[in-house]
């Protein structure tokens, strides 16, 4: 069974802050996923990837696979980036997931 | 586009009830799940269906049963329920990207 660590498990930031979380995973995948968890608790799908980097809006994921890391970083954060952000990996068989990290953005 | 949608969204069981969660998909989508979150614990797969008619097993599958009747539908029953299934339910498919239902409260008291 695959391993899925997240750090750092709490971040407070100031808005316009520069924010990465960290995703390290122990044997190989087949896709790498980063979810979103609002505040009101509805789980969204931010980004799956396997290779390379990805960019959607503020956001982006980036994976190493040689070094089973990935990592989600905000630009420009804002207050409504407010949640908890989760990395999981697998494919058919279910997802294996890290246990969050929560992120503040203090206007 | 429902999405995916789970009822009910809170519930409260005694000791040894049972009930079913339903979940049901519109996105035509062959895979689908049973995730349950707990403080501290992250969410963990209970069981999923790969297919119309097919289920398995996932890493917490004891003490709840599934059936993928129709393509669909994915429902989640607990037999006789335990205070250690107090949790938050998920349902979720995929073709991919997964998407989730908005969960479901559970509390057994």
């Amino acid at each position: 069974k695959n391993e899925v660590e997240q750090s750092p498990q709490n971040l407070t930031a100031q808005e316009g802050e520069f924010i990465t979380i960290n995703c390290s995973y122990s044997v190989g995948i087949s896709a790498l996923h980063w979810l979103q968890q609002h505040p009101g608790g509805g789980i969204v799908s931010l980004f799956m990837l396997s290779s390379g980097k990805k960019k959607h809006g503020r956001l982006i994921a980036t994976i190493n696979i040689q070094e089973k890391h990935s990592s989600l970083h905000i630009t420009a954060s804002h207050p409504r980036d407010s949640a908890v952000y989760i990395c999981a990996e697998g494919g058919a068989d279910g997802l294996t997931f890290g246990k969050g990290t929560h992120l503040i953005i203090q206007p | 586009n429902a999405g995916v949608t789970q009822t009910p969204k809170f519930r409260v069981l005694k000791t040894g009830q049972s009930m079913t969660l339903l979940c049901a998909q519109d996105m035509n989508h062959e895979y689908m799940y049973w995730y349950r979150q707990d403080p501290g614990m992250g969410l963990r797969l209970i069981h999923y269906s790969v297919g119309e008619g097919t289920t398995a097993k996932g890493e917490v599958p004891d003490g709840y049963n599934v059936s993928r009747l129709k393509k669909q539908n994915f429902l989640l029953g607990l037999e006789s329920a335990a205070p250690s299934q107090t949790s938050v339910y998920f349902c979720a498919s995929s073709s991919g990207i997964a998407f989730f239902g908005q969960g479901t409260r559970l509390t057994v008291v």
